[in-house]
């Protein structure tokens, strides 16, 4: 199916575990981002990649790691999972001259 | 720096009220792009509108216009004669080097 899907929708994981959420996109769109939703925070950009190998950080990056071997894909990993580290995380792709963006439908992180 | 700035975090209104949902960006790039989201209590984002900053021109769809003045770095909103499916979470957002959203603003409309 065409468009952006997150992977796994749901997950529950011990603190000091490591996880990795995935994203795919089926557009080859260049950019693709990572949001973490808090209430009173809004969406705060985790990382972002311009392009396959290229990935920067955002407003929040501490405690991830992201990776953009293939133009279709942007797993984020948290490292050692914190109980701050309990969000919902968003993944979206946009076409090169950023008119047009594409959101995942979130995935839901509780570390316990 | 980029930043997008939603000073009002909720707004309740009655149905068939006007309201404007309010929104202040920070960019030093001369080319960027502003969006606004909706997002209803079920979590998905949805795509409302999508302006460049060459582009000046108010635009309205059906219930919604949207105001964009570079004089003010603003770029509101305004819903006409609002509806209980209004209700949800709108957040502007600014696309320049990176793609950064406000903190979002919740807008309750009881009926």
């Amino acid at each position: 199916d065409a468009g952006i899907t997150q992977s796994p929708r749901y997950k529950i994981t011990e603190t000091g575990r490591q996880v990795t959420l995935m994203c795919h996109q089926t557009w080859s769109h260049s950019y693709m981002f990572w949001y973490r939703q808090d209430l009173g925070h809004g969406l705060r950009l985790i990382y972002y990649s311009a392009a396959a190998d290229i990935t920067d950080k955002g407003e929040v990056p501490d405690g991830y790691v992201v990776s953009r071997s293939k133009t279709e894909n942007f797993p984020l990993t948290l490292e050692s999972a914190t109980r701050s580290q309990t969000s919902v995380y968003f993944c979206a792709s946009m076409v090169a001259d950023g008119t047009e963006a594409f959101f995942g439908q979130g995935t839901r992180l509780t570390v316990v | 720096a980029q930043k997008v700035t939603q000073a009002q975090t909720e707004i309740s209104v009655v149905e068939k009220e006007d309201v404007t949902l309010d929104c202040v960006y920070e960019t030093r790039d001369t080319t960027y792009y502003l969006f606004w989201y909706k997002q209803p209590p079920s979590g998905e984002l949805v795509f409302l509108i999508r302006r460049n900053s060459f582009d000046e021109q108010n635009e309205i769809s059906g219930r919604y216009s949207w105001n964009f003045q570079k004089s003010t770095s603003s770029f509101n909103f305004t819903i006409t004669a609002s509806q209980v499916v209004d209700s949800a979470v709108y957040f502007c957002a600014l696309k320049g080097f990176s793609f950064i959203f406000g903190k979002g603003t919740r807008l309750l409309v009881k009926p």
